[in-house]
């Protein structure tokens, strides 16, 4: 059972747009950073997003990030093909003074 | 470029200690945070902790009695200890760096399978 909530799966044609949704409460989401990581199948997670809705240098626009009180969204837009993966949202726990996970949600693209 | 590399071994039997190494290339083990974090197959993403070059540590409650995590700046690595493993600890092994916040992984290393099994 992970700490943060998320959708196991979502799904999306192509070109259109998706959202993924990450619930938490007031001891991580609510008083933290939220990032997001996108694991293609056999590879290491990367980072998409970081405190709450910033890219890396190299990441697209098409990628977004939100937080609204206990709950993040992560936003893809003009889906591909190539981004069928698992995406993870992460924080901080202060409670448990430890980084905490969503238990993933499978994007697959129509 | 920064890269990390972890190394180990892929199998290891119950109740023994499991060892990991991540070595770090193009940059340097201080001023971030240093992470392990695990994948059982099939599953998602657990953090089991992190060194920040200050030296404090953090862990993941649920494995706390039994991890460790050193570090060695002289050979720019950092390790996992993880004590009295069963086969619930078989799992894809990520070492990661994180910068600012320990939940910012912006660097991860390609993972490495550790089964446990006699």
């Amino acid at each position: 059972q992970s700490v943060l909530t998320q959708p196991p799966s979502v799904s999306a044609a192509p070109g259109q747009k998706v959202t993924i949704s990450c619930s938490g409460s007031s001891s991580n989401i609510g008083s933290n950073y939220v990032s997001w990581y996108q694991q293609l199948p056999g590879t290491a997670p990367k980072l998409l997003i970081y405190e709450n809705n910033k890219r890396p240098s190299g990441i697209p626009d098409r990628f977004s990030g939100s937080k609204s009180g206990t709950s993040a969204t992560l936003g893809i837009t003009g889906l591909q093909t190539g981004d069928e993966a698992d995406y993870y949202c992460g924080t901080w726990d202060s409670s448990l003074s430890a980084v905490v996970f969503g238990g993933g949600t499978k994007l697959t693209v129509l | 470029q920064v890269q990390l590399q972890e190394s180990g071994p892929g199998l290891v039997k119950p109740s023994e200690t499991l060892s990991l190494t991540c070595t770090l290339s193009g940059g340097s083990t201080s001023n971030h945070f240093w992470s392990w974090i695990r994948q059982p197959p099939g599953k998602g993403l657990e953090w089991i902790g992190c060194i920040h070059n200050s030296g404090s540590t953090n862990y993941n409650p649920s494995l706390k009695s039994r991890v460790a995590i050193p570090v060695d700046r002289s050979k720019n690595q950092f390790s996992l200890k993880l004590s009295s493993v069963t086969a619930a600890d078989t799992a894809v092994y990520y070492c990661a760096r994180a910068f600012t916040r320990p939940q910012n992984f912006d660097y991860w290393g390609q993972g490495t399978l550790v089964t446990v099994s006699s």
